[in-house]
């Protein structure tokens, strides 16, 4: 079982469209992380949420925890080439439990 | 301050060889965490270990693998006799605290011929 659901898997946009990538829970976090994973790289962390409903911007990145604390949310504005990547979530619950991944290609 | 660091970033190795993968991980951080990951699919957690102590290796396949962390030096992934399944980037990561967020290294990408 996946304590960690990350929608949708696979996403394919044009340069300049709007996207939101979703988190889901059904257990509690404290705090909940975002990462991004280039190919050959490591996986870069972008964002630590920890106060349910806080919403964090990191320029066209738009990270929201919900009230509950159980999910989370990324909205990228105007994608480019640059923001492809493999988004990871991750929660911590005792340690850090990574989600599923969402694959991110945005085309030129 | 430098990153986690790991190497060897390549290692291939014939089946039934043994890989060993190191991870220092950054200054300060005495919490490592290993992962695996497949082409094109996400993170596995295999072991995380503190300083001379493994805390939960709940992902560890039970045979041939195996991990330590020493008081002095890195954390060492251990993999004997190595089969074509064993093929996969593994990552570390450190943290400062137990539940705080984790930084990654490059990883090394293991080929097994």
């Amino acid at each position: 079982t996946q304590l960690l659901e990350q929608s949708p898997q696979f996403l394919s946009i044009q340069e300049g469209e709007n996207l939101t990538v979703y988190c889901n829970s059904s257990s509690v976090f404290s705090s909940l992380q975002w990462y991004r994973q280039e190919p050959g790289e490591g996986p870069v962390l972008l964002v630590t949420v920890v106060t349910g409903g806080e919403v964090k911007k990191l320029k066209r990145l738009t990270f929201q925890f919900g009230d509950a604390r159980k999910d989370s949310s990324l909205h990228i504005t105007a994608a480019q080439p640059g923001d492809t990547g493999l988004y990871l979530c991750a929660g911590t619950l005792g340690r850090n439990i990574f989600g599923t991944g969402t694959r991110l290609k945005v085309l030129a | 301050n430098a990153g986690v660091m790991q190497n060897p970033r390549h290692l291939v190795r014939r089946r039934g060889q043994e890989a060993r993968l190191r991870c220092s991980p950054m200054k300060g951080h005495s919490h490592v965490y290993w992962y695996r990951q497949l082409p094109e699919e996400g993170l596995k957690f295999m072991v995380y270990l503190q300083k001379e102590n493994i805390i939960d290796e709940s992902g560890m396949p039970k045979e041939r693998f195996s991990a330590e962390f020493p008081k002095e030096g890195p954390s060492i992934l251990r993999i004997q006799q190595v089969v074509r399944g064993d093929s996969a980037a593994y990552f570390c990561a450190s943290s400062p605290l137990r539940e705080s967020e984790q930084y990654f290294g490059p990883g090394t990408r293991l080929t097994v011929t």
